[in-house]
């Protein structure tokens, strides 16, 4: 299984941006699909967008268009989150996660996120 | 857009007992896009169950996912003490591609 290792906590102002990263090792960072998911205090998990590393396409959650930027660097194996104009309500933890491609022509395609990284926790105050 | 509602919000029990957690989906679902997780305060969310009922790698047989269409359930046999945490169901659309997940359940010690 891949492990995900993300970097630390962020304390920001709002208004401003913070960008979170999430290095990938132990395996094939390109044929997986790396998503980002937060949790506010309390919160279940709320989904924010995706990018395929070996096409660099991405999608995002309506909720989160324009104001998040994903990439990934498939030299490095690593994934980014970009999240601007910063309020209290992003205060959450944000977690990049990993869906396996799994498909076969007898059941289709399955989706689920199974490696997952630490979090870093971001807190918006001013 | 599909919302997850689990049920009940918190469920209370002691070592070795049965736990069944519910999930209902507003729309009907492919079983494919199904999973469920757990976690325990502090730590990421951990895969348990995915394509409604196949468990993932590590996991103990005890948790068990069941159901099709609208109804879904996370069963565990004989819960055992680290078995307490919050479990999240978790659906998927892919036009446009988005996860859904459910508000949690609790898993208490009673």
């Amino acid at each position: 299984q891949v492990h995900l290792l993300q970097s630390g906590a962020e304390v920001k102002k709002p208004g401003s941006s913070v960008k979170v990263s999430c290095k990938a090792s132990g395996g094939t960072f390109s044929t997986y699909i790396v998503n980002w998911v937060r949790q506010a205090p309390g919160q279940g998990p709320e989904w924010m967008g995706r990018v395929i590393p070996i096409f660099g396409t991405v999608a995002y959650a309506q909720k989160f268009e324009g104001g998040v930027t994903i990439t990934a660097d498939e030299s490095t194996a690593t994934a980014h989150m970009e999240l601007s104009s910063l309020r209290s309500e992003d205060t959450a933890v944000y977690f990049c996660a990993l869906e396996p491609p799994d498909c076969n022509s007898a059941s289709g395609c399955l989706y689920y996120l199974d490696s997952w990284g630490q979090g870093t926790p971001v807190t918006v105050s001013s | 857009e599909i919302v997850l509602t689990q049920s009940p919000g918190t469920v209370s029990l002691s070592p070795g007992e049965r736990a069944t957690l519910s999930c209902r989906a507003s729309q009907s679902l492919k079983p494919n896009h199904l999973a469920w997780y757990q976690q325990i305060p502090g730590q990421a969310p951990r895969l348990l169950i995915y394509g409604s009922s196949t468990r993932a790698t590590g996991i103990p047989d005890r948790f068990s996912g069941s159901g099709s269409g609208t109804d879904f359930t996370l069963t565990i046999s004989n819960v055992e003490p680290e078995d307490f945490a919050v479990y999240y169901c978790q659906q998927y659309d892919p036009s446009p591609p988005r996860y859904t997940f459910g508000q949690g359940t609790k898993l208490e010690i009673k």
